[in-house]
């Protein structure tokens, strides 16, 4: 049992180029979201998702698009990278049971470095 | 807008001693609230909070949620040196998935 897993763990990458960061997990989670982490601004949510083809916007979206074909599987594209898109990318799941659904388990993040 | 603010921000203490930490949120259609540390990497989960007055335990750590007070605190006693991490709050709301996160209490632990 993997869990949550991501790829790649390090990325760098010039200013306008694209990128996918990957996430899987093998958990059986229907809820699956990703985080962006800055220095001293804790986790913000970027995109998540509450099952296969369904996705919603967290609170700062712009910039990043996300799709689930799968309940396994949640990838988050950069489209257009700027440096301000420098940061720790978590990808996060959850059962979405009852009194399960907020034990989220977090991948162990890409650092991502915009030039 | 939702917010969640934790204090302080960060805190130096001796190995036994015993902290509190503070969270409080403003969220819309507030439905949880959750505790998670973090040490090098990841974020590992503690507690969900739904219910007020309630406290819930593990080992050394407890939490309580004040819904009145819109507020939340994460008591640890006898700290150990492993216990240095980052303690992440999180307020979700009613739809299951839409966390805000406040910046997170760096504690220090020293021998």
């Amino acid at each position: 049992n993997a869990g949550v897993t991501q790829t790649p763990k390090f990325q760098v990458l010039k200013t306008g180029q694209s990128m996918t960061l990957q996430c899987a997990q093998d958990m059986n989670h229907e809820y699956m979201s990703w985080y962006r982490q800055d220095p001293g601004m804790g986790l913000r949510l970027i995109h998540y998702s509450v099952g296969a083809g369904i996705t919603d916007q967290g609170e700062v979206p712009n910039g990043y698009n996300v799709s689930r074909s799968t309940t396994e599987d949640f990838p988050l594209r950069l489209l257009s990278a700027a440096p301000s898109q420098t940061s720790v990318y978590f990808c996060a799941s959850s059962y979405s049971g009852t009194g399960n659904w907020g034990e989220q388990f977090f991948g162990p993040g890409t650092r991502l470095t915009v030039l | 807008e939702d917010k969640v603010v934790q204090s302080p921000l960060s805190l130096v203490v001796h190995e036994g001693d015993t902290v509190t930490l503070n969270c409080s949120y403003e969220v819309t259609n507030f439905r949880s609230l959750l505790w998670y540390k973090q040490e090098k990497k990841a974020p590992t989960f503690l507690f969900m909070l739904t219910s007020s007055g309630i406290e819930k335990k593990s080992g050394r750590l407890s939490s309580i949620l004040d819904k009145k007070e819109l507020s939340s605190i994460l008591n640890i006693t006898a700290t150990q040196t492993g216990d240095s991490a980052i303690y992440l709050c999180a307020a979700g709301d009613n739809y299951g998935q839409n966390f805000v996160f406040g910046p997170g209490t760096r504690l220090s632990v020293l021998p």
